[in-house]
């Protein structure tokens, strides 16, 4: 299974964009880069995922390095409701179209005000 | 309407019992999993169900028998609970294609005392 590793924890100040480091060397060529966070004790909340390209949506940006082995999440305009832990995770492909999300340890995100 | 809901919310048992959780979604996902928090907030995958067959089965002890009775719903049932079963219990569906996001419901956190 492909391992991610992240930063346990950052700072980030109220306002200030927020990029979040992971770095997923031993990827297959078919895995996806997936970002979760979870505040407090809710379920994980998806944020958005990639394959080679770099994705943006209404809540953050994925750029993905040409190799594919490392990412950056980039939140860009940080609020103290994005402190949460935040995981990067390579999704794990089993037969036909299944897979699973094997988590990490996470970033631990402090947004500051 | 909750995408993903779980119930009970809150689960506290004596040693020895055997409990149920409940999972439904209302996505159309085709594709649902129950996670285990404990109290390192290691989130780590237990079971997976894609149409109602079992497709992921960790090394979870036997006292651990998911049922999925349709797509829509998946049930963990847990015999003889222990007191390192307390945890956050987390279900989640998605849509087996590849590079679909999972949504996650809100937890049950199981006491066992």
């Amino acid at each position: 299974d492909a391992k991610t590793t992240q930063p346990p924890s950052m700072d980030c100040a109220e306002g200030r964009a927020a990029n979040l480091p992971c770095n997923h060397s031993t990827i297959s060529g078919n895995e996806y880069v997936y970002w979760y966070r979870q505040i407090h004790s809710q379920g994980p909340q998806y944020i958005i995922h990639g394959l080679k390209n770099n994705e943006t949506n209404e809540m953050a940006s994925l750029i993905i390095t040409e190799d594919r082995k490392s990412s950056t999440l980039i939140l860009p305009h940080a609020t103290l409701r994005d402190t949460a832990v935040y995981y990067c995770i390579v999704r794990v492909d089993l037969t036909g179209n299944t897979g699973k999300l094997i988590f990490g340890q996470g970033t631990t995100l402090q947004v500051k005000p | 309407d909750t995408a993903v809901s779980q119930t009970p919310k809150y689960l506290v048992t004596q040693m020895g019992n055997d409990k149920s959780i409940k999972c439904e979604q209302n996505l159309g996902h085709d594709t649902m999993y129950w996670y285990k928090q404990d109290s390192k907030k290691f989130l780590k995958i237990m079971f997976s169900y894609n149409n109602k067959e079992l497709i992921i089965n960790e090394t979870v002890p036997n006292r651990f028998s998911p049922k999925s009775p349709d797509k829509a719903h998946l049930n963990l049932h847990i015999n003889s609970l222990e007191l390192g079963d307390s945890a956050v219990y987390f279900c989640a569906s998605s849509q087996a294609n590849r590079g679909q996001g999972y949504t996650f419901g809100s937890g049950t956190r199981l006491t066992v005392v």
